[in-house]
């Protein structure tokens, strides 16, 4: 079955890169996502990567995924203290019927940002 | 993401309570999904829905029920509350109409806690 694990804690300090890592075992994977926790609030999609690609960069974030190992990274340059959040980790699963895409989530990266 | 709201965002309850949280969306999505959070637990789908005809349990529907009362709404219910379904609910839609067929973008959530 689809199982999704990141660690559960990262600490840095600001101005410095983060990076947080995820792994992944369903190799039929067809997106895989970062998303970003704030403290009360909802989930907010950060960014998407499909399989066939390898990396992806939007401004100060870089999606790598490595298909073969099965493992997303999520690299934040120049972490802020607004960058202090819980992070998910998601792969997306086409199910057998209906085109439902089945998401799995990890338990989340709490990104502490030490000024 | 203000597209999803979410009432009540904090409830309080007794064991044994009926309780009924409610989701609505301005998104145009046909999917609609419950997940609850829970620390170290990261999200466990509750019940997800791909339109007001069809209701599909996910992981954890045990002691939740759902209703579609329109393409906008979707509302979970909580027949007769215990304390271990203190947690973090959320709310979740997708579609065709995103960017990404079934990316899923999130309610701020309902904080509930039974006594």
């Amino acid at each position: 079955g689809e199982d999704v694990e990141q660690s559960l804690f990262l600490s840095v300090r600001e101005g410095d890169s983060s990076v947080i890592n995820c792994t992944y075992t369903d190799s039929s994977s067809t997106y895989l996502y970062w998303y970003k926790q704030e403290p009360g609030a909802g989930l907010q999609l950060l960014t998407y990567i499909f399989s066939n690609m390898d990396m992806k960069q939007d401004q100060r974030l870089t999606v790598l995924l490595n298909k073969k190992d099965k493992h997303l990274s999520l690299r934040i340059a120049d972490t802020q203290t607004g960058d202090s959040a819980i992070y998910f980790c998601a792969e997306s699963t086409m199910m057998n019927s209906g085109g439902y895409q089945k998401v799995t989530f990890g338990i989340g990266t709490k990104l502490q940002v030490i000024p | 993401d203000a597209d999803v709201t979410q009432t009540p965002r904090n409830r309080i309850t007794k064991t044994g309570k009926r309780i009924m949280l409610e989701c609505s969306q301005t998104k145009g999505h046909d999917r609609m999904y419950w997940y609850r959070q829970d620390p170290g637990l990261g999200l466990r789908l509750i019940y997800y829905s791909f339109d007001v005809k069809d209701i599909n349990k996910g992981e954890i529907s045990d002691g939740y029920s759902v209703s579609r009362q329109a393409q906008a709404k979707f509302s979970l219910s909580l027949e007769s509350a215990i304390p271990n379904q203190t947690a973090l609910y959320f709310c979740a839609t997708s579609g065709v109409t995103s960017v990404l067929t079934d990316t899923q973008y999130f309610g701020p959530g309902t904080r509930l806690t039974v006594l």
